[in-house]
């Protein structure tokens, strides 16, 4: 069965580290996204890719960063990590269609930055 | 600018008392209006898609409707397995293929 999968579920960083969190699919997706998700702010978008080589900023892209390689992955990076960084992050898939596009998610990875 | 606002942010039922969670929105030209449903350290996970005013879907105890404002989730007879939360979410036409969520209403069934 097709599925999309987040490494790691759970991590622990400190101020000022470089953090990735990994997303695959097995979709053959197009489309993926990245959300983090804070109580009283639903699912914020942070960065989006459309292809291979695309990636595009979302609302509250600052002090993250994507690259888009190949259609299965889109790993996210937190430069810098700071403490407003601590969230849920979830990653998303969908297929181009035209007439609304169901995004299918991963489990999430819960970030604590100390 | 697209937005979506759901209400209330908490619901609480007994088992089998009926109600409904409300999602308005305003956007730019809708694609489509969806819903999920969230359980707690997991992902959303895709329950309806509407995409225009007078539409109406269902799946078991839940019927998604939709208005050129608004759409409703009518939960029939609930049980405590329905407890999650219920997060409504937009595309709109010119917004390539972003979804802009609401907070959610967190769901709680009694037995």
């Amino acid at each position: 069965d097709a599925e999309i999968t987040q490494s790691p579920r759970h991590k622990i960083t400190e101020t000022g580290r470089q953090v990735t969190l990994a997303c695959h699919q097995t979709w053959n997706h197009n489309n993926m996204f990245w959300y983090r998700q804070d109580l009283g702010h639903g699912l914020r978008l942070i960065h989006y890719s459309y292809g291979v080589q695309d990636t595009n900023k979302g609302e509250v892209s600052d002090g993250y960063s994507v690259s888009r390689s190949n259609t299965e992955d889109l790993p996210l990076t937190l430069e810098s990590a700071a403490s407003s960084q601590t969230s849920v992050y979830f990653c998303a898939s969908s297929e181009s269609r035209v007439t609304g596009d169901t995004q299918y998610f991963g489990p999430g990875t819960r970030l604590t930055v100390l | 600018e697209d937005q979506v606002t759901q209400s209330p942010e908490a619901l609480r039922l007994q088992e089998g008392e009926s109600s409904s969670l409300n999602c308005s929105y305003t956007v730019s030209g809708l694609r489509g209006l969806f819903w999920y449903r969230q359980d707690p350290g997991k992902g959303p996970e895709f329950l309806f898609t509407l995409y225009s005013a007078g539409e109406e879907k269902e799946k078991e105890r839940l019927k998604a409707t939709l208005t050129k404002k608004e759409s409703f989730l009518h939960i029939t007879a609930p049980k405590p397995e329905d407890s999650a939360t219920y997060l409504c979410a937009v595309q709109a036409i010119t917004g390539g293929f972003k979804t802009i969520f609401g907070a959610g209403t967190r769901l709680f069934v009694k037995a």
